[in-house]
């Protein structure tokens, strides 16, 4: 089976830029997560979705990013424009999305982007 | 916000060595999570724990959910190399797989 696919795996791109990650999850994965991770830090949560609906966007900084999952799989994260502070590995997660403690989320291999 | 501190941050250990990490939290959780993430890679389950107290094996790796809710940690015995990376706990707040919180990781390195 596989993996949580993310697309492009390195993205280098000037600031004021716009920038742009995609995300395939896991095929019946109804929830899907994007997760920004800092050098030396673990993942922090931007947003989750259930199917198309997003559930919590409360860390995603709303005035520059966006995210969309049209039909409830792919979702695309975008910055516009780019920071300089927003360098860093972008990780793209999903699950089945049961509301039992036993859900797991499963990553992808991130996107590491730097903006220079 | 909830915050997890986990340490050591870094350990440099011999092969064949136990390591011993932990995870504590001034906030209670009802699930903690152990990751490993290597280089260029998403970080990959290890461990779930589900109930205070309880104790859970994976192979060479041991870990606890502590008492209090507010703690855990993660044990390797027998160290080989593949061994080396980041470990990451987190906890989860809410149901099912509404939020993690992570730690900010363990860097282990071995020598061999």
């Amino acid at each position: 089976e596989a993996g949580v696919v993310q697309s492009p795996r390195y993205k280098i791109i000037e600031k004021k830029q716009p920038v742009a990650f995609w995300c395939n999850p896991i095929s019946g994965h109804n929830t899907l997560y994007w997760y920004r991770q800092n050098l030396g830090q673990g993942p922090e949560l931007l947003i989750r979705y259930e199917n198309e609906e997003a559930v919590d966007d409360s860390q995603l900084p709303k005035d520059r990013f966006s995210a969309e999952r049209l039909k409830g799989v792919d979702s695309t994260l975008k910055i516009q424009p780019a920071e300089l502070g927003d360098s860093a590995v972008y990780l793209c997660a999903s699950s089945l999305g049961q509301l039992f403690d036993t859900d797991t989320q499963y990553f992808g291999p991130g996107t590491r982007l730097t903006v220079l | 916000g909830q915050q997890l501190n986990q340490s050591p941050q870094s350990m440099f250990i011999q092969e064949g060595e136990d390591v011993s990490m932990n995870c504590t939290s001034s906030s209670i959780f009802n699930t903690w999570l152990w990751y490993k993430q290597d280089p260029g890679e998403g970080p990959v389950l290890l461990i779930a724990l589900y109930k205070a107290g309880e104790l859970t094996s994976n192979g060479r790796l041991t870990a606890q959910f502590g008492i209090t809710r507010k703690d855990s940690f993660l044990n390797i015995s027998a160290s080989i190399p593949s061994d080396v990376g980041i470990y990451f706990c987190a906890g989860r707040i809410g149901q099912g797989a509404q939020k993690l919180v992570f730690g900010q990781g363990t860097r282990l390195t071995i020598n061999p």
